[in-house]
C-alpha cells in the first residue's frame, strides 16, 4: 500500500522568505509523487509531478520538489514567497493516495 | 476551455434525506474521479471511472452511496439516506485516459452539510 506524511499541518513564512513543506511518502514501487495547491473555494491545481527523470522537478508559480529515494523524501520548495502563495499543499503518491494538507501562510 | 463544473456548490440536508451531487469533466476526459474531503484531511478516492465504467470503487460505501456516469460524460454521486457522517467536500476531477502519471482537473467541489 501506497502512503504520505505532511510534516506540519500550518506553514507560516514571512514574505520573501523561503518556503519548505515536507512530504515523505511510502511506496513499494518506484513512485509517481504531486504536488497539488488548493486555493479558499477552489479545486486542487497540478503544481508539479515527478514521473521519471530528473529528480528535480520544476513547477508552476516557481516551485519545485526534488525526488529523493534514500530519503522517501519529495519536499516541495520556493525561493521567495508571495502573498498569493497562501493556500493549501497536498502532496500525491500516484494521484491517488492524498496526504493530510498543509496550509502555507504568508506574513506581510 | 472550460474547467470541471460541480453542482450544487453547497447543500444543506437533515439526516437520513437523500443527496445528489452532479459532475460535468472537461470535455474529451475519459476518465473521471469522485472524492470525499474532510476537514483537515486531503482528498479520498471513492470511485473512478474510465468511460462509462467503474473501475474502482472499492471506497465507496456501497450501502448508502452510489453513483453513475452514463453516456461516459456527465456524472452523479447520491447518498441515501445521509447521515451526520457525511458531512464533507465532495470533489469531482477528470483526467485525459486515466493513466499514473496523467494530470487530473479538478472541480471547485461540493460541500455537504448534514444537519
Amino acid at each position: 500500500a501506497q502512503s504520505v506524511t505532511q510534516l506540519g499541518s500550518h506553514v507560516s513564512v514571512s514574505e520573501g522568505a523561503l518556503v519548505l513543506l515536507r512530504c515523505n511518502y511510502s511506496s513499494s514501487v518506484p513512485p509517481y509523487l504531486f504536488w497539488y495547491v488548493q486555493y479558499p473555494n477552489q479545486g486542487l491545481q497540478l503544481l508539479l509531478k515527478y514521473t521519471t527523470g530528473a529528480t528535480l522537478v520544476k513547477g508552476i508559480n516557481g516551485f519545485e520538489a526534488e525526488f529523493k529515494k534514500s530519503e522517501t523524501s519529495f519536499h516541495l520548495t520556493k525561493p521567495s514567497a508571495h502573498m498569493s502563495d497562501a493556500a493549501e499543499y497536498f502532496c500525491a503518491v500516484s494521484d491517488l493516495v492524498f496526504g493530510a494538507g498543509t496550509i502555507l501562510r504568508v506574513k506581510s | 476551455e472550460a474547467g470541471v463544473v460541480q453542482s450544487p456548490r453547497y447543500k444543506i440536508i437533515e439526516k437520513k434525506q437523500p443527496v445528489a451531487f452532479w459532475c460535468n469533466p472537461i470535455s474529451g476526459h475519459n476518465t473521471l474521479y469522485w472524492y470525499l474531503q474532510n476537514l483537515g484531511q486531503g482528498p479520498e478516492l471513492l470511485i473512478r471511472y474510465e468511460n462509462e465504467e467503474a473501475v474502482d470503487d472499492s471506497q465507496l460505501p456501497k450501502d448508502r452511496f452510489s453513483a453513475e456516469r452514463l453516456k461516459g460524460v456527465d456524472s452523479t454521486l447520491k447518498i441515501q439516506p445521509a447521515e451526520l457522517g457525511d458531512s464533507a467536500v465532495y470533489l469531482c476531477a477528470s483526467s485525459l485516459d486515466g493513466g499514473e502519471t496523467d494530470t487530473q482537473y479538478f472541480g471547485p467541489g461540493t460541500r455537504l452539510t448534514v444537519l
